[in-house]
């Protein structure tokens, strides 16, 4: 089955040790996205890559990078995590521009929870 | 900007009882699309339903359909003969509609708990 693929499901980290989390899809979507859940919270867009272009939120700290070295994967690196970058990360995939219109349904991973030591 | 609104932090209902969860949002623009995800504990978000603002009618799926009041800006959504496996986080989210595509924007989610 086409899907969202997140590794790992759950990830414990250092402060200030670097932690990269990762993302695959088989559904061949243009768009890869990466959210930050905190508990009992909405989900929070960091950034989010249409193809190769890259667009990061206005909000989302300079710890927070991502690479996209191919369709298929995206990764979101964590350069210092603090105790406040404990959250849940979710990955989502669409399949962007198609024709002059599309509600283009986000495809979501499992997540993976992070917890910061 | 755009913003979303999920009054009920938690709903609770029983089996085979129907439950209507609340949303609002704001929005300048005319035309954009509205949807209800689903969050099981320790589970991915699905789609639960999804509603075009150009579009009067609401939309259903099987037990799910909506209460879209355009002008009110509501969108509330109702879910009949309840489930256990319906507990879940329950977020509403907003999209814009245009040319290409654009990002999601969420509500805070509402909490449904579902008793036998």
């Amino acid at each position: 089955d086409a899907m969202v693929i997140q590794n790992p499901r759950y990830q414990v980290t250092q402060f200030g040790k670097p932690v990269t989390l990762s993302c695959s899809q088989t559904l061949n979507h243009n768009v890869m996205y990466w959210y930050q859940q905190k508990s009992s919270q909405a989900p929070k867009l960091l950034f989010h890559y249409y193809d190769k272009d890259f667009n990061n939120e206005a909000d989302t700290p300079d710890n927070f990078q991502s690479r996209r070295p191919n369709t298929s994967f995206c990764f979101l690196d964590i350069r210092s995590p603090g105790l406040g970058d404990a959250a849940m990360y979710l990955c989502a995939t669409s399949r962007g521009l198609i024709g002059m219109s599309s509600y283009n349904e986000q495809f979501f991973g499992p997540g993976t929870r992070l917890t910061v030591l | 900007a755009q913003t979303v609104t999920q009054s009920q932090p938690e709903m609770s209902v029983q089996e085979a009882e129907t439950v209507t969860l609340s949303c609002t949002y704001d929005t300048s623009e005319s035309d954009y699309y509205l949807f209800w995800y689903k969050q099981p504990p320790s589970r991915q978000m699905i789609l639960v339903i999804r509603q075009e603002a150009y579009k009067q009618q609401n939309a259903t799926e099987n037990r799910f359909s909506v209460n879209f009041q355009k002008a009110a800006k509501s969108f509330s959504l109702k879910i009949s003969d309840s489930q256990l496996g319906d507990a879940a986080m329950y977020f509403c989210a907003y999209r814009a509609m245009n040319s290409g595509y654009s990002t999601l924007t969420f509500g805070k989610g509402t909490m449904l708990l579902v008793s036998p």
